[in-house]
């Protein structure tokens, strides 16, 4: 059974912080990870996909990367913003069933 | 292009009663899965419907099921409700076999007394 775990599961930084959401899985064999927020009590929106394909994939602020062989995928935040206060949460796949870590709650501090 | 709609979006139901939750997906999405989200627990798997069949399914009892309707909609029902069936339910599209990426909906929030 797949088990995703995040880290670190709680972060408080100063705005304009650049920080590191970092996820880790113990099955390699993934089609796809993806990336998404949940702000409290709503559903989580869709911030990337990466493709079992690919290494990388950049949205504006965020940049996130995957690298299947170490069962590893990091989400960078640019120049945090308190409207980035949230959980994220990362999701590798296989198929169309995702596995769900825990989650790392970020706070940015004004 | 209107996003995942749930209904309702909040319910209360007594032990022992059965309760039925509806999602709508994304125009043109054929894929609709089903999350049970809770403090303990995370978020876990239900079940996954791709055009009127469950395609996959996670490790829930018999209780909770679900279907999905030609227009895609589709709904999941959990009988003899346990205290331990309060939960945030969440449904998500998607444009398999396009493309796996998930949209999620509000979620319905469940509680069981």
């Amino acid at each position: 059974k797949q088990e995703v775990t995040q880290i670190p599961a709680a972060l408080s930084v100063p705005e304009g912080e650049n920080l590191v959401l970092n996820c880790s899985f113990t099955d390699s064999a993934i089609y796809n990870l993806q990336w998404f927020r949940q702000d409290p009590g709503k559903g989580l929106t869709s911030l990337l996909l990466i493709q079992s394909s690919q290494r990388e994939q950049t949205s504006g602020r965020l940049n996130a990367s995957l690298d299947k062989s170490s069962g590893r995928s990091t989400l960078y935040i640019a120049a945090s913003q308190p409207g980035d206060s949230a959980t994220y949460l990362c999701a590798p796949s296989t198929g169309n069933q995702f596995y769900f870590g825990t989650g790392t709650s970020l706070t940015v501090i004004p | 292009k209107a996003g995942v709609t749930q209904t309702p979006r909040y319910l209360i139901k007594t032990r022992g009663q059965q309760v039925t939750l509806s999602c709508s997906p994304i125009s043109g999405h054929r894929s609709v899965s089903w999350y049970q989200q809770t403090p303990g627990q995370g978020l876990q798997f239900l079940f996954e419907y791709f055009s009127e069949t469950q395609r996959n399914k996670g490790n829930f009892p018999g209780r909770f099921s679900g279907r999905q309707f030609s227009n895609s909609r589709s709904e999941m029902n959990v009988s003899t409700l346990e205290l331990g069936d309060s939960a945030l339910y969440l449904c998500a599209s998607s444009l398999y076999p396009e493309n796996y990426e998930q949209y999620f909906g509000p979620g319905t929030r469940l509680t069981v007394t």
